[in-house]
């Protein structure tokens, strides 16, 4: 069975600022990884995803995320984030052998200062 | 606009009440799923349809009952529900094959009383 952690619930930044989430999963197959975001009171909506091949993955609106086998983490990253960036956001896990069933973690919630 | 409607988006029931939540997908996808979204625990993966076969059901209490009768339509009935089972229900859809690109509803907010 797959798996995913979220370490931080929280994190707040200072627009303009960069910004990292962190994602750790567990799992004994090889496996898709994906970013999910959700606005307020919206559905999830993916930001990038990760299948094969380029370990740097380049999602929408300037999101980026770094697959890293040997630590299992698949962190998400922006050089500069915006108010309009605050949202929760999920990572999520699918083995290759099941794809259909996508796994969620826990979510991080990103909040921007102005 | 994801295209993915869930109706209602809010819904208020009894312990004894028996409703039903409805999503409908107008992407041509052929696969839908259920998912629980609670305050401070991880999306709960329910149900999945796959061209109209359940291929998932995960330990989900006898009291949520899924029927997907065409590849746009899935609905989740509910009855006798329990305090616990307030949550936010999330309707995704996706093309088999896609791998992990599945686009939700904006969800129905269920409160049990």
């Amino acid at each position: 069975a797959q798996s995913v952690t979220q370490l931080d619930s929280q994190v707040p930044v200072f627009e303009e600022a960069p910004v990292e989430l962190r994602c750790n999963y567990s799992s004994s197959v090889s496996v898709y990884l994906f970013w999910y975001v959700q606005y307020p009171n919206q559905g999830l909506q993916l930001l990038l995803k990760y299948l094969s091949g380029s370990t740097l993955v380049k999602g929408i609106n300037g999101f980026e995320a770094e697959f890293n086998k040997s630590q299992t983490s698949f962190h998400l990253r922006k050089p500069s984030v915006h108010i309009s960036d605050t949202a929760e956001y999920f990572c999520a896990v699918s083995a290759e052998t099941s794809y259909d069933k996508v796994i969620f973690g826990p979510g991080t919630s990103l909040s921007v200062i102005p | 606009e994801t295209g993915v409607t869930q109706t209602p988006r809010h819904l208020v029931m009894g312990m004894t009440n028996k409703k039903s939540l409805k999503c409908e997908q107008h992407l041509g996808h052929n696969a839908m799923y259920w998912y629980k979204q609670s305050a401070k625990k991880p999306l709960e993966l329910m149900f999945v349809y796959s061209l109209e076969e359940r291929v998932e059901n995960n330990s989900v209490p006898s009291r949520f009952s899924p029927e997907c009768p065409n590849s746009s339509h899935l609905f989740l009935h509910l009855h006798t529900l329990q305090p616990e089972d307030s949550a936010l229900y999330l309707c995704a859809s996706s093309t088999r094959g896609w791998v992990g690109e599945l686009f939700f509803g904006e969800g129905s907010r269920l409160t049990v009383l």
